[in-house]
C-alpha cells in the first residue's frame, strides 16, 4: 500500500541557513510526489510536484526537491530560508485507483530563528 | 482567483449534536475531498466524492457521513459528535486525474465539548 513517511515531526533553523525536510515514500510504481505548505491559520498550498522527467523539481518560494528512486526519497531543499518560510510542511503521494486523493505524511513543522 | 469555501473557521459543539460542515468550490471540479489534520498524524482522509451523488470512504470514515447534491458542493456530516471528533478539517477539491494538485479551504477547527 501506498505511505508516505517524514521523519522530522519538527525542525529549527535560523535565517538564512539552508533547509532539508525529508519525506520517503513506499508506492508499486513511479510515484507521483508532491509537497504543500500549510501557513499558520490557512489551508494547504502546493510547492511543487514530480511525476516524470528530471528529477530536481523546481517549486515555488525557491523551494526544490529531489526525486531518489533508489533511496525512495522526495527531500525538500531551500538554500536561504526566511522568516516567512516557518510553517507546517506536507509529502504526499497518490491513493490507490486513479481518484485523484492523496495520502499524506504527518508533516514536519518548521521553525525559523532569527 | 480560484476557491474552495468552508463555511466556518471555527465551530464548538457539544456531544451528541448532529454537526454539519460545508465546503463549496467554484472551479467545477469533478473529485471533492474531506480531510481531517491532527497534530502528529498529518491528514487522513475520511470521505471523498468524484461526481456528483458519488461517495466513496477514504480511511477514517467511521462517524461520519457526506452528502453531495451539487457539483461544487461537498458536505461532512457527524451524526452525533464526540470528543474524539475534536480536530481540524479541511475540504479541498481537484479536477479529474492522479497528478492534479489539490486546492484546499483554509479549515474548520470543530471543538466538541
Amino acid at each position: 500500500a501506498q505511505s508516505v513517511t517524514q521523519p522530522d515531526i519538527h525542525i529549527t533553523v535560523s535565517e538564512g541557513a539552508s533547509l532539508e525536510l525529508r519525506c520517503n515514500y513506499s508506492y508499486g510504481a513511479t510515484p507521483y510526489l508532491f509537497w504543500y505548505v500549510q501557513s499558520p491559520g490557512q489551508g494547504l498550498q502546493l510547492l511543487l510536484k514530480y511525476f516524470s522527467g528530471d528529477t530536481l523539481v523546481q517549486g515555488i518560494k525557491g523551494f526544490e526537491a529531489e526525486f531518489k528512486r533508489s533511496q525512495s526519497s522526495f527531500n525538500l531543499r531551500k538554500p536561504s530560508v526566511h522568516w516567512s518560510d516557518a510553517a507546517e510542511y506536507f509529502c504526499a503521494v497518490p491513493g490507490s485507483g486513479n481518484t485523484g486523493k492523496l495520502i499524506f505524511g504527518q508533516g514536519t513543522t518548521l521553525q525559523v530563528k532569527p | 482567483d480560484v476557491k474552495v469555501t468552508q463555511s466556518s473557521r471555527y465551530l464548538v459543539k457539544r456531544t451528541g449534536e448532529k454537526v454539519f460542515l460545508e465546503c463549496v468550490q467554484d472551479m467545477d471540479h469533478e473529485n471533492m475531498f474531506w480531510y481531517r489534520q491532527d497534530p502528529g498524524l498529518g491528514l487522513r482522509l475520511i470521505y471523498f466524492s468524484y461526481d456528483v451523488k458519488m461517495k466513496e470512504k477514504g480511511d477514517i470514515p467511521e462517524g461520519y457521513s457526506v452528502s453531495r447534491e451539487k457539483k461544487e458542493r461537498f458536505s461532512l456530516i457527524l451524526e452525533s459528535a464526540s470528543t474524539n471528533q475534536t480536530s481540524m478539517y479541511l475540504c479541498a477539491s481537484s479536477s479529474g486525474s492522479t497528478n492534479e494538485k489539490l486546492f484546499f479551504g483554509s479549515g474548520t477547527q470543530l471543538s466538541v465539548l
